[in-house]
């Protein structure tokens, strides 16, 4: 079975300085990859996803991830931290590996950006 | 394009009351996913559903919870003689069915209180 792994759940970094979000997954299949973010009483909003189709991710706002099979992860990152980054990032796998099915998700990971 | 709606956001109960939450998803998406956030947790799935049919519920609580998506209208979640220990946000997504990498997208949530 699927399941995801978060490190830290809470990162706190300087306006400008490199955001890095660690995610490692376990998958018996290829997986489809995805990273959220997730501001305070709001939904769930993609940030990026990875479908096998190049390992480097880039998605909105600047983040990107990199798919590293070796090391089974997924880690998401940022040159420079804007003060708006401040929200919390999951992570999720598909289910099965598949086009279809639940999403499963890391616990989440809350950025904080200090001026 | 409205994205996926969910009603109402928010939601206070009573003990032993029932709550019904409403899910639109976008437009053209047939497929809808339920996830429950608990404080500090990611989010968890719940149940999956395609026009007229259950297609995975193996998170949802055998007792008091139920799912439904008609041909016509918003998906429903129902929970039934509602207990403290339902107090989440319960999230909705949708994804097309053609999609080939299960993008799913996130309605706002609704925040059930249970007094």
């Amino acid at each position: 079975a699927q399941s995801v792994t978060q490190l830290g759940s809470h990162v706190s970094v300087s306006e400008g300085a490199l955001v890095l979000l660690r995610c490692n997954y376990s998958s018996s299949v290829p997986p489809y990859l995805f990273w959220y973010v997730q501001y305070p009483n709001q939904g769930l909003q993609l940030l990026l996803k990875y479908t096998s189709a190049a390992t480097l991710v880039k998605g909105i706002n600047g983040f990107e991830a990199e798919f590293k099979k070796s090391e089974t992860s997924f880690h998401l990152t940022k040159p420079s931290a804007h003060m708006s980054d401040a929200a919390e990032y999951f992570c999720a796998v598909s289910e099965g590996g598949g086009s279809q099915g639940n999403l499963i998700f890391g616990k989440g990971t809350k950025l904080s950006v200090k001026p | 394009n409205a994205g996926v709606m969910q009603n109402p956001r928010h939601l206070v109960r009573r003990r032993g009351q029932e709550a019904r939450l409403r899910c639109s998803p976008m437009k053209g998406h047939s497929h809808v996913y339920w996830y429950r956030q608990l404080p500090e947790e990611g989010l968890k799935f719940m149940v999956y559903l395609q026009k007229e049919n259950i297609i995975d519920e193996s998170g949802m609580p055998k007792e008091r919870f139920s799912a439904e998506f008609p041909k016509e209208g918003p998906s429903i979640l129902r929970i039934q003689q509602v207990v403290r220990g339902d107090s989440a946000a319960y999230f909705c997504a949708s994804s097309h069915p053609s999609d080939s990498y299960n993008e799913q997208f996130f309605g706002p949530g609704t925040r059930l209180t249970v007094l």
